[in-house]
């Protein structure tokens, strides 16, 4: 298996609700990662966890709140979005090997494309 | 701080052209370069990976190579398809002064790449 996996594909929600992202891979990675995409703009990095613990937070608003459970699954949970929170969820996954000579790239999902209303 | 730019920013060319798409780097200090391709709405399709050892990779009908010492690479297609019409994004991953590899990848802005029949 050499998938990210990402659910839902499509989801909208209002400002009030509260909706989680979910991503799982079966690669053995130990880095996962957030990132949002909006329209014609690159990705942008959210979070990284990297075996299991939060190792980066690029300044989310707390509105945005990651977990990753076990080394297969990363979540995103949402609540009180904004309209300007709109945009494509990318979930990545790489091998966070220590030291010089990283052999190993980035394997992305197919993303959550999230419409708040 | 690295900074990705890639050139063009769009580019339109007949089936069967073969074409150049261009990233160009700051700082010489990184781990390995990453190609993608992206299709509108969804997630990024890793297409070559080239480690900061390495001069080229190849697949397929896609060659990429790495000149690192001056910040940059390029990524060659040969006879180009319609199917082939999508965003291109290069993206490089630093060596960050914890000595770890996992961490933020710096993209392009990418280049749309438009074949027509």
């Amino acid at each position: 298996d050499t998938e990210v996996t990402q659910t839902p594909k499509h989801l909208v929600m209002g400002m009030t609700n509260k909706k989680s992202l979910k991503c799982e891979q079966h690669m053995g990675h130990r880095a996962m990662y957030w990132y949002k995409q909006k329209a014609k703009k690159p990705p942008e990095l959210m979070f990284v966890y990297s075996y299991e613990k939060l190792s980066i937070n690029e300044s989310v608003p707390s509105r945005f709140s990651p977990e990753c459970p076990n080394s297969s699954l990363l979540n995103l949970h949402l609540h009180a979005l904004q309209p300007e929170d709109s945009a494509l969820y990318l979930c990545a996954s790489s091998d966070p090997h220590k030291g010089q000579g990283s052999p190993y790239g980035y394997t992305f999902g197919s993303g959550t494309r999230l419409t708040v209303v | 701080k690295q900074e990705v730019t890639q050139i063009p920013a769009a580019l339109s060319v007949p089936e069967g052209e073969n074409l150049v798409l261009n990233c160009s780097f700051t700082d010489s200090a990184i781990y390995n370069l990453q190609w993608f391709r992206q299709d509108p709405g969804k997630g990024l399709t890793s297409l070559l990976l080239i480690q900061s050892s390495q001069r080229e990779q190849t697949s397929g009908r896609l060659n990429a190579s790495l000149d690192k010492s001056s910040g940059r690479s390029t990524l060659y297609i040969a006879a180009s398809q319609p199917g082939d019409s999508a965003t291109y994004l290069c993206a490089v991953r630093p060596k960050n002064a914890g000595g770890t590899s996992y961490g933020k990848l710096t993209f392009g802005q990418g280049t749309i790449l438009t074949v027509h029949p």
